[in-house]
């Protein structure tokens, strides 16, 4: 399957330990979109990454969160001192790049619980 | 400010019939807009797009019309099969390309 792995597929923490989000591109996909989709919300962008850089952050809460997409290895969406509003599902979608226009392949997607 | 809005939280269709899911977008700068599907428990899966040099796409029983006067645009499925029963997310990109801006989505029912 070449498709977008996510990894976990759901993860637990207790308010005040760190997540750690990992996302797996289509095989030479060399962009990387992560998304968050609260409950009966839709999906809301977080930040945009090319190898080893932050294109577009805009969507990113400002602390506790950050991404990395590095040369070699699957991109990370870390949540530091999780809190309860951060339970959500997270998306990670890929795409070439090659036009300016790109279809996003998706990811299944990290279920987060903050307990 | 929510820029791109689908209205219907949902809507359900008899099977074999057309299937119409509206989207309203704000931004004038969007000039790309797609249609994403979703089943539970899964990501979202490209489904259809359409640039703004046109007013209409089409692909199979899928077809979407866009209005750029009335920053409208809607999908149309026919004819509607019980397995298109999922949450249809409307999407936009404008020049910040990369970055798509979705609407909360509309959940589709097909009844057989």
């Amino acid at each position: 399957n070449a498709g977008v792995m996510q990894n976990p597929r759901h993860l637990v923490r207790r308010r005040g330990q760190e997540a750690r989000l990992r996302c797996s591109p289509v095989k030479g996909h060399s962009h990387v979109y992560w998304y968050r989709q609260l409950p009966e919300e839709g999906l809301k962008f977080m930040v945009y990454l090319q190898k080893e850089n932050i294109i577009d952050e805009s969507g990113m809460p400002k602390e506790r969160f950050s991404a990395e997409f590095p040369k070699e290895g699957p991109s990370i969406l870390r949540i530091q001192q999780v809190v309860r509003g951060d339970s959500a599902a997270y998306f990670c979608a890929s795409s070439t790049g090659t036009s300016f226009y790109n279809e996003q392949f998706f990811g299944p997607g990290t279920r987060l619980t903050v307990l | 400010d929510q820029q791109v809005k689908q209205n219907s939280p949902s809507l359900s269709v008899q099977e074999g019939r057309i299937s119409i899911l509206n989207c309203d977008y704000t931004n004038s700068m969007f000039d790309y807009f797609l249609w994403y599907k979703k089943y539970p428990a899964e990501g979202p899966t490209f489904l259809i797009s359409i640039s703004s040099i046109k007013d209409k796409n089409e692909d199979g029983r899928f077809t979407v019309f866009l209005n750029k006067s009335a920053k409208h645009l809607s999908l149309h499925i026919v004819p509607s099969q019980p397995g298109d029963s999922a949450v249809y997310f409307c999407a936009a990109e404008g020049t910040n390309a990369g970055k798509s801006t979705f609407g909360d989505g509309t959940t589709l029912t097909v009844k057989p």
